[in-house]
């Protein structure tokens, strides 16, 4: 039961437009930044969005993000059979004096 | 470049202790904050502890009392004591450095495998 809610599962084709959510409260995403990583498997995760909507260098910009009040999103456009991973939201909690993670979003790409 | 990298994980059984360690390099360790996260079997990330540059310390409430993070700048290294384990501690263990303006893991060590098992 992660503090920060995230579909288990989502897919799409490839070249299609995906979307994760990832909800959470005002401890957390409602008055910190949100992060997203990628967690391809045997691999360590690799940080893809971080300030709500900032990609890290090397990073494509495929990828976005966005925040509004105590959920965020990622997008995913264009979708690749590369993009098969886990994804997971984070932010840091306040009242948990803590980081908080999503359970984490399986993408299949059909 | 910048990489990090962890040891000291195995096998060890329910009650027992480990010490963890992580290794830097390419960047100034002293300047940033560190944390402990790791991956649990079916349970995703889980964030353990993370340390300020001055030693300062904060846990998730699952290891606190249990679990130590320290690190020895002079070395560029991080450690992690985990005492009185439990089967739920079983997982992969990663350390990663935090963005010095911003509390994102930019960058993560390829993780050392702990096992809590009788």
């Amino acid at each position: 039961q992660s503090v920060l809610t995230q579909p288990p599962s989502a897919s799409g084709t490839p070249g299609q437009r995906v979307t994760i959510s990832c909800s959470g409260s005002s401890s957390n995403i409602g008055s910190n930044t949100v992060n997203w990583y990628q967690l391809l498997p045997g691999t360590a995760p690799k940080l893809l969005i971080y300030t709500n909507n900032q990609r890290p260098s090397g990073v494509p910009d495929r990828f976005s993000g966005s925040k509004s009040g105590t959920s965020a999103s990622l997008a995913i456009s264009g979708l690749q059979s590369e993009d098969e991973a886990d994804y997971y939201c984070a932010a840091w909690d306040d009242r948990l004096n803590g980081v908080v993670f999503g359970g984490g979003t399986k993408l299949t790409v059909l | 470049q910048v990489q990090l990298v962890e040891s000291g994980g195995g096998l060890v059984k329910p009650g027992g202790s480990l010490r963890l360690s992580c290794e830097a390099s390419g960047f100034t360790f002293s300047d940033y904050y560190l944390s402990w996260i790791r991956l649990a079997p079916r349970k995703g990330l889980e964030w353990i502890s993370y340390i300020t540059s001055s030693s300062y310390t904060e846990y998730a409430d699952s290891v606190k009392g249990r679990f130590t993070s320290s690190r020895d700048n002079a070395k560029n290294s991080l450690y992690l004591q985990m005492n009185s384990l439990r089967d739920e501690d079983t997982g992969i263990y990663y350390c990663a450095r935090h963005m010095i303006t911003s509390r994102a893991a930019d960058y993560w060590g390829p993780g050392t495998l702990v096992t809590v098992s009788s």
